[in-house]
């Protein structure tokens, strides 16, 4: 069974300051989407990276992929208060030409002004 | 906004009745989705549809019955439901195609209240 794993389930951070999420994953996968969800509101899709080595940057956000480690950063750059919601990785394997899509754990974000 | 349409947004049903929720969605996807998320929780995959064919069930019980009438309409349908499967019932799309698969697009759920 698919496991995937964010580290941390919650981040408190000070406006201006840089974090880092983890995301590590249990099979072998060449996509991984990020999302964040606002609370009470729907998943909205921040990153889809393709293949190992892949590289996403918008705004303060940078989503990385190591496939051979298993694990994806999403680096959070200056901190706004904007920024604050709950982050998802999201794994997809694929099967028969369709995926999927198995979400991380979350990791909620707090940034305090 | 969301090109997702979900309805009824809001959902309360006592465990004898019978409801649907529906989906809808424009964009030409063939891949449909069905996942229930619980407070503070991720979302879990429930039912994935292909080509309008049902292909993954993950292990749903049965007063959870899904349908896919055509390309653009997804319906889950809910009878004899428990206080537990209260949550919020997310429906997203995506394009198929192997490689170029796109990120799934979700709709703004329907919440549930099974009193």
């Amino acid at each position: 069974e698919l496991k995937v794993e964010q580290n941390p389930l919650f981040l408190s951070m000070q406006e201006g300051k840089n974090y880092t999420i983890y995301c590590n994953y249990s099979t072998t996968s060449d996509r991984l989407y990020w999302y964040r969800q606002d609370p009470g509101k729907s998943l909205e899709s921040l990153f889809v990276l393709l293949s190992n080595g892949a590289v996403k940057q918008e705004g303060r956000l940078m989503a990385s992929l190591d496939t051979k480690a298993r694990l994806s950063t999403l680096h959070i750059t200056a901190a706004v208060h904007d920024l604050s919601a709950t982050y998802f990785c999201a794994v997809v394997t694929n099967s028969g030409g369709y995926q999927k899509v198995t979400f991380g754990t979350g990791t909620k974000l707090q940034v305090i002004p | 906004d969301t090109e997702v349409t979900q309805t009824p947004k809001h959902l309360v049903m006592g465990m004898t009745n019978k409801k649907s929720l529906k989906c809808e969605q424009h964009m030409g996807h063939r891949a449909m989705y069905w996942y229930k998320q619980k407070a503070k929780k991720p979302p879990e995959l429930m039912f994935v549809y292909s080509y309008e064919k049902l292909s993954i069930n993950e292990s749903v019980p049965s007063r959870f019955s899904p349908e896919c009438p055509n390309s653009s309409l997804l319906n889950l349908h809910l009878h004899a439901l428990q206080p537990e499967d209260s949550a919020l019932y997310l429906c997203a799309s995506s394009q198929l195609g192997g490689r170029y698969n796109s990120p799934l697009h979700f709709g703004n759920g329907t919440r549930l209240t099974v009193t």
